[in-house]
């Protein structure tokens, strides 16, 4: 079945800094991709949603300054948390649509667990 | 607006026991309703689905029944295996809204051999 991987599957980075993670479709094309918010025993809230080749759409109460998402290939979508602080500590997903297949379809990535010191 | 709600976690069950975990739903449309299920340290993977009222989604021996009247979509499993053991996320979409998602909270369910 179709993969979406991405990385880091972790990191721990210093308040005040920059973190990027990386949203990939292995084995399909994506027009458009999903990044999420877990917070512990608490639903995915959707933060974005990443169109390739055009900006971004952000819910409301997200900050876009704060959460920069790049879509520059139909693979690929990047989510970079800026000046980071602990608040911003949490589990990100992304999810890709096939644009091959019908609206339903969506792959999910494993998550990424970013810790703010 | 559009909300999901499960029945709070952790569930734990021996195997080959019933299972039942109940989501209830709110949508300003018509929703498509989703069972989606994460196993450990892997991406949440679409379990079943149902697109209008009263269809059955099936898959890996789990059913859900769309029930319109009762804005429900209980996932249900006659006899659960260790290897059911994994976070079980109810979900919904109105076609107005595109392929955005709703999730509810998940829930926990550690199933004991």
């Amino acid at each position: 079945g179709a993969v979406v991987s991405q990385h880091p599957s972790w990191v721990i980075c210093k308040s005040g800094t920059s973190v990027k993670i990386e949203c990939r479709s292995l084995d399909f094309q994506a027009t458009t991709m999903f990044w999420y918010r877990q917070f512990p025993k608490q639903s995915l809230m959707l933060m974005a949603t990443s169109n390739e080749g055009s900006k971004a759409t952000y819910e409301q109460g997200v900050e876009k300054d704060k959460f920069l998402i790049n879509h520059a290939s139909l693979t690929l979508s990047t989510l970079t948390v800026t000046s980071a602080h602990p608040e911003d500590s949490s589990f990100y997903i992304c999810s890709a649509r096939d644009s091959g297949q019908s609206t339903d379809t969506q792959y999910f990535g494993p998550g990424t667990r970013l810790t703010v010191l | 607006g559009d909300s999901v709600t499960q029945m709070e976690g952790p569930v734990t069950l021996s195997e080959e026991a019933f299972l039942t975990i109940n989501c209830t739903y709110t949508a300003t449309g018509y929703p498509s309703l989703f069972w989606y299920v994460q196993y450990p340290g892997e991406g949440l993977q679409l379990l079943l689905k149902a697109t209008k009222a009263d269809d059955k989604g099936s898959n890996k021996g789990f059913e859900a029944t769309y029930r319109k009247e009762t804005t429900s979509f209980h996932l249900e499993k006659g006899s659960v295996q260790v290897s059911d053991s994994a976070v079980y996320f109810c979900a919904l979409r109105v076609r107005t809204s595109g392929s955005r998602l709703t999730f509810g909270e998940g829930t926990q369910l550690t199933v004991n051999p």
